[in-house]
């Protein structure tokens, strides 16, 4: 199936400085990218669309500000946490769809970003 | 917006038993169904889908069921193994390609 890769996998970091988490689909294009937040134990919480070319769009109660989304190239969206605090610690994790591969509807998952704020 | 509910939010099982894992949704224009497996720190994977216009799907030991009018849909998984103990969540969403919405999940853990 289609690939899909997150960098970091793992990061540490400050309170109050910021994190990129990028997420890149390797063997296809993805005009759309999604991100998701996963807190111990808990589902996976929808927090952006990311748009190849505009704007993100956020889910209800998901901060713009805080959470940065880029999309500038069909490869490549990036998640900015900016002035993390230790909330912010989370399981980060994208994903793509990419038509011409897998089943139909299938989404392709980055493998996850652990983000500690100390 | 879409809300998925899922019970139980635990399972434990026998090895070799059967495992039923049900959702609800609350979208009526939701038309796709996915339902995925994760490992402790791991991506989830897709294990099995089932579209609007199916009732039923099955693939293996592992079966789906929809009930598109009482807008329920469940996992079935038969002659459990230890390697089935993950956490699966039933999601939802409008169109094969568009945002997915994740129910709550279920740990599942089989007893050898």
């Amino acid at each position: 199936g289609a690939v899909v890769s997150q960098h970091p996998s793992r990061v540490i970091c400050k309170s109050g400085t910021s994190v990129k988490i990028e997420c890149r689909s390797l063997d296809f294009q993805a005009t759309t990218m999604f991100w998701y937040r996963q807190f111990p134990k808990q589902s996976l919480m929808l927090m952006a669309t990311s748009n190849e070319g505009s704007k993100a769009t956020y889910e209800q109660g998901v901060e713009k500000d805080k959470f940065l989304i880029n999309h500038a190239s069909l490869t490549l969206s990036t998640l900015t946490v900016t002035s993390a605090h230790p909330e912010d610690s989370s399981f980060y994790i994208c994903s793509a769809f990419d038509p011409q591969q897998g089943r139909i509807g299938e989404a392709f998952f980055g493998q996850g970003t652990r983000l500690t704020v100390v | 917006g879409e809300n998925v509910e899922q019970h139980p939010s635990t399972l434990s099982v026998q090895e070799g038993d059967s495992a039923v894992i049900k959702c609800t949704y609350s979208d009526s224009a939701s038309n796709y169904f996915p339902w995925y497996k994760q490992e402790l720190g791991k991506r989830p994977q897709l294990i099995i889908d089932i579209r609007s216009n199916v009732g039923e799907k099955k693939d293996q030991r592992i079966a789906v069921t929809l009930n598109k009018t009482a807008k329920h849909f469940s996992l079935h998984i038969t002659e459990t193994q230890p390697e089935d103990s993950a956490v699966y969540f039933c999601a939802a969403s409008k169109t094969s390609y568009d945002k997915v919405i994740f129910g709550p999940g279920t740990s599942l853990s089989v007893i050898p």
